[in-house]
């Protein structure tokens, strides 16, 4: 089944050490993106990809990178997590930044 | 500044009609999306509109008024499963989606 597939769906990890959020999508998605959601807030934007070997900043970029290799994948790292990263992370792809994004299903990460 | 507000949280009743509100201010327009998001789950498309009027798919219509900054999403025939948050985002000059907080949707039998 065609979609975007995100790993893991759940993680708890010790503050100040490194974490990969992982991203696939098999649309032929020009655009990814990644969010965070925090309860009464929005979806906020951390990094996006609108082709492969670009990236950009969102509106909360600090503490993470992201690395767009292919048009498949668009790892998201947490090079030294702090509790205030705790959140989910949803990954989106669109075919284009003007249509609609599709979701995985998203990774709960907790920091301690 | 962007800023997009819808109201927290909706009741309705099963088989009934509710429509949620949306109002934005953001830097550039470029389309208005509506999104589904049941709890614990991720969200999914709904709707899109970038020119003003309305747009039905089924039980779900939406409306768009660019010179009021307006939205809204018109629910018909409530049914439990519409239980979810709504959520109400905006495509602004850099083609960046600007996200509302979200509308809690609350069906009762």
């Amino acid at each position: 089944t065609a979609g975007i597939t995100q790993a893991p769906t759940s993680q708890i990890l010790a503050a100040g050490r490194s974490m990969t959020l992982r991203c696939t999508q098999d649309m032929r998605h020009n655009a990814m993106y990644w969010y965070r959601q925090d309860l009464g807030l929005g979806l906020r934007l951390i990094h996006y990809s609108n082709t492969a070997g670009t990236t950009g900043k969102g509106e909360v970029p600090d503490g993470y990178s992201v690395s767009r290799a292919n048009t498949d994948d668009f790892p998201l790292t947490l090079a030294s997590a702090v509790p205030s990263q705790t959140s989910v992370y949803f990954c989106a792809s669109s075919l284009n930044s003007n249509q609609p994004q599709h979701f995985g299903d998203g990774t709960r990460l907790s920091i301690l | 500044g962007q800023n997009i507000d819808q109201p927290t949280e909706m009741t309705a009743t099963e088989g009934a009609i509710v429509q949620i509100n949306c109002t934005y201010q953001t830097s550039g327009f470029n389309g208005l999306f509506w999104y589904q998001q049941h709890a614990g789950e991720a969200p999914t498309f709904l709707s899109y509109n970038v020119l003003d009027g309305l747009e039905e798919k089924g039980r779900f219509s939406s409306f768009l008024s660019r010179s009021k900054g307006y939205s809204y999403l018109l629910l018909k025939e409530l049914q439990m499963k519409d239980s979810a948050s709504y959520l109400c985002a905006t495509l602004d000059s850099n083609y960046q989606l600007i996200w509302g907080a979200g509308t809690k949707l609350i069906i009762k039998p």
